[in-house]
């Protein structure tokens, strides 16, 4: 609930190949993130976007790229370059500056 | 950029007691401070934030304080309950940017 959606919940991967995950919203917020948590280390941000078609490059991008080409959409590729993928993924939007933050589901993925 | 340190990393309390979390930012334009609950393989839920035009903010068993001076904000949980278990973060934003910290720990022993 909470309209972000977040597909799917769990994805497994073999070392080596690229992966998309998916992050829709219909809360009409201009700004959305993507954020890795793992056990101890908090929430790590990756990329976050204001606009549609702009985006920054959050604390950990690196083997990490998004899109924006849609207001509702924000997907992240993990790519082959990320070297410890393995990682709780979280979506969040917001719409304002100063309004809370709105996470998804989350979506667990596995490398192996 | 800014740095938001959380403490304790962990917090045991006996039910009906208070738990006290403690965080520092170091970006004096920082101007919102959110707290946010996660529950074992869930998503973080906002439980209260406070706007920098303003010193105290409580929800029932729950307050934060803000000393922008000092830069520090503090989460404050009266008579706490065995379902007040759970990682609480703080996070503090000056812009669309939000920085969060590690998180605590907190168990309520019944």
């Amino acid at each position: 609930d909470g309209g972000i959606t977040q597909s799917p919940k769990y994805l497994f991967r073999k070392e080596g190949q690229n992966v998309t995950l998916s992050c829709e919203q219909n809360l009409n917020h201009d700004a959305m993130y993507w954020y890795r948590q793992d056990p101890g280390q908090g929430l790590r941000l990756i990329y976050y976007s204001q606009i549609v078609n702009d985006f920054q490059k959050g604390d950990i991008a690196e083997g990490y790229s998004v899109s924006r080409e849609k207001k509702e959409s924000f997907p992240l590729t993990v790519t082959s370059a990320q070297k410890n993928p393995t990682a709780f993924y979280l979506c969040a939007s917001k719409g304002t500056a100063t309004s809370p933050l709105h996470f998804g589901n989350g979506t667990r993925l596995t490398v192996t | 950029g800014e740095n938001v340190e959380q403490h304790p990393s962990t917090l045991s309390v006996q039910e009906g007691d208070s738990a006290v979390i403690k965080c520092t930012y170091s970006d004096s334009a920082s101007n919102y401070f959110p707290w946010y609950k996660q529950e074992l393989g869930k998503r973080p839920q906002l439980i209260i934030d406070i706007r920098s035009n303003v010193g105290e903010k409580k929800d029932q068993r729950i307050a934060v304080t803000l000393n922008k001076t000092a830069k520090h904000f503090s989460l404050h949980i009266t008579e706490t309950q065995p379902e007040d278990s759970a990682v609480y973060f703080c996070a503090a934003s000056g812009s669309y940017q939000l920085t969060f910290g590690k998180g605590t720990k907190l168990s309520v022993i019944p």
